[in-house]
């Protein structure tokens, strides 16, 4: 069984300022883990997914992602936050088959 | 990239009837689909896993008798809400998986049960 905890259901941060968000994950296989992003009443994008080899992770819009194995974290990251990057953020595992979310995190982004 | 479409986008309903959703893998091949459920503010939950051609499997917790999920051809998955109830009124997204193991999403289907 796999699962995942995200910390923090929502992050504030100013534009152009680092933004972290954070995700533990459990799971009794190699994990194959996700960060996905929504906007308001519209379906998931992908940001970035590992799953094996390098474990710095990089994505589209200037995240990353580090897998961590013994921390059992993959945080997401970006160096400077841009208004546009405003939306909810869900980090997902996957085991065997099925995907398990994160209860997300929304990111807001002040001027 | 690869594209999954949902259809509809949203539906408004009387309580007492049934909805159908599609999902649709518009350039690859879905061996597996996947219906998620998302109430406001809150993570999707995962509701069934069907592959094409035998019965989905459910989560617990799910009524397979009220959530009907057919997974009749490798591009197209249907979820029926039968008998819908306010209570059923949510943001339903599917998913499909191709044959190199990625998974994709749905824009989502939202829900509402008068």
């Amino acid at each position: 069984a796999q699962s995942v905890t995200q910390l923090g259901s929502h992050v504030s941060v100013s534009e152009g300022a680092l933004v972290l968000l954070r995700c533990n994950y459990s799971s009794s296989v190699p994990p194959y883990l996700f960060w996905y992003v929504q906007y308001p009443n519209q379906g998931l994008q992908l940001l970035l997914k590992y799953t094996t080899g390098a474990t710095l992770v990089k994505g589209i819009n200037g995240f990353e992602a580090e897998f961590k194995k013994s921390e059992t974290s993959f945080h997401l990251t970006k160096p400077s936050a841009h208004m546009s990057d405003a939306a909810e953020y869900f980090c997902a595992v996957r085991g065997n088959n099925d995907m398990r979310f994160g209860a997300g995190t929304r990111l807001t982004v002040k001027p | 990239g690869a594209v999954v479409s949902q259809h509809p986008s949203r539906v408004i309903c009387k309580s007492g009837t049934s909805v159908k959703i599609e999902c649709r893998s518009l350039d690859f091949q879905a061996t597996t689909m996947f219906w998620y459920r998302q109430f406001p503010k809150q993570s999707l939950m995962l509701m069934a896993t069907s592959n094409e051609g035998s019965k989905a499997t459910y989560e617990q917790g799910v009524e397979k008798d009220k959530f009907l999920i057919n997974h009749a051809s490798l591009t197209l998955s249907t979820l029926t809400v039968t008998s819908a109830h306010p209570e059923d009124s949510s943001f339903y997204i599917c998913s499909a998986r191709n044959a190199a193991d990625t998974q994709y999403f749905g824009p989502g289907t939202r829900l509402t049960v008068l």
